[in-house]
């Protein structure tokens, strides 16, 4: 059973400051990590991917993901209360049919309230 | 404008009923899917859809369920005799190609079973 762990939280840290969110995989093939912002009643919105060890940048947010250690955070930088939300990781999973699969396992997501 | 918008939005149905979920792409979308999230529980996997077949479906996805792309732009997901078990957000979801760029989610149905 292939898992994504993540701590739900909450996670609460003030306006301006940087939001710092883990999640954990359990299979060492996984390829492709995505991180998924999710207000409560909506769907789930991407906001980053990311397949390479290291950083990616995109405006306020930081993915890191280190593929040894199983490991992808997300980091939000200047926090705004409109951040404010549960934010998903998530793990491509080939799955048993190959290449037409590819679908996605989550985490359980990590609740993240920024307050003014 | 979202990219894939999912009707209804809400449905409330009687146990035993059957109840269709639609999805309407406006890309051109390739591999489509379902997922579910019960209330404070994580978004799981239901079944994936290619080329007019499905790909794979998952533990959840019993002969209650089946999906379809009857008209190819329309891919809905019927519950045959639903149970209370199955309320919940339900989530049609499409990608384009490569698996590294990620999945568009359409904007949900909130199924309540009574």
């Amino acid at each position: 059973q292939k898992e994504v762990e993540q701590n739900s939280g909450p996670l609460s840290v003030p306006e301006g400051a940087i939001a710092s969110l883990n999640c954990t995989y359990s299979d060492r093939g996984s390829q492709s990590f995505f991180w998924y912002r999710q207000y409560s009643g909506k769907s789930p919105e991407l906001i980053m991917f990311i397949y390479s060890n290291g950083d990616k940048e995109d405006g306020r947010f930081t993915a890191q993901l280190n593929k040894a250690s199983q490991y992808v955070s997300l980091l939000i930088r200047d926090s705004q209360p409109s951040d404010s939300a549960t934010y998903l990781c998530a793990v491509v999973d080939i799955g048993g049919s190959g290449g037409s699969n590819y679908k996605l396992t989550f985490g359980k997501g990590t609740l993240l309230t920024v307050n003014p | 404008e979202p990219e894939v918008t999912q009707t209804p939005s809400h449905q409330v149905t009687q146990m035993g009923q059957e109840v269709i979920l639609r999805c309407v792409p406006i890309s051109n979308h390739l591999y489509f899917y379902w997922y579910r999230q019960i209330l404070g529980q994580k978004v799981e996997f239901l079944v994936s859809f290619y080329n007019n077949e499905i790909s794979e479906k998952s533990e959840i996805f019993d002969d209650q369920f089946s999906v379809e792309r009857p008209d190819g732009s329309n891919f809905t997901l019927k519950i045959r005799s639903t149970k209370l078990e199955d309320s919940a957000m339900y989530f049609c979801a499409v990608r384009t190609g490569s698996r590294h760029y990620g999945y568009t989610f359409g904007s949900g149905t909130r199924l309540t079973v009574v």
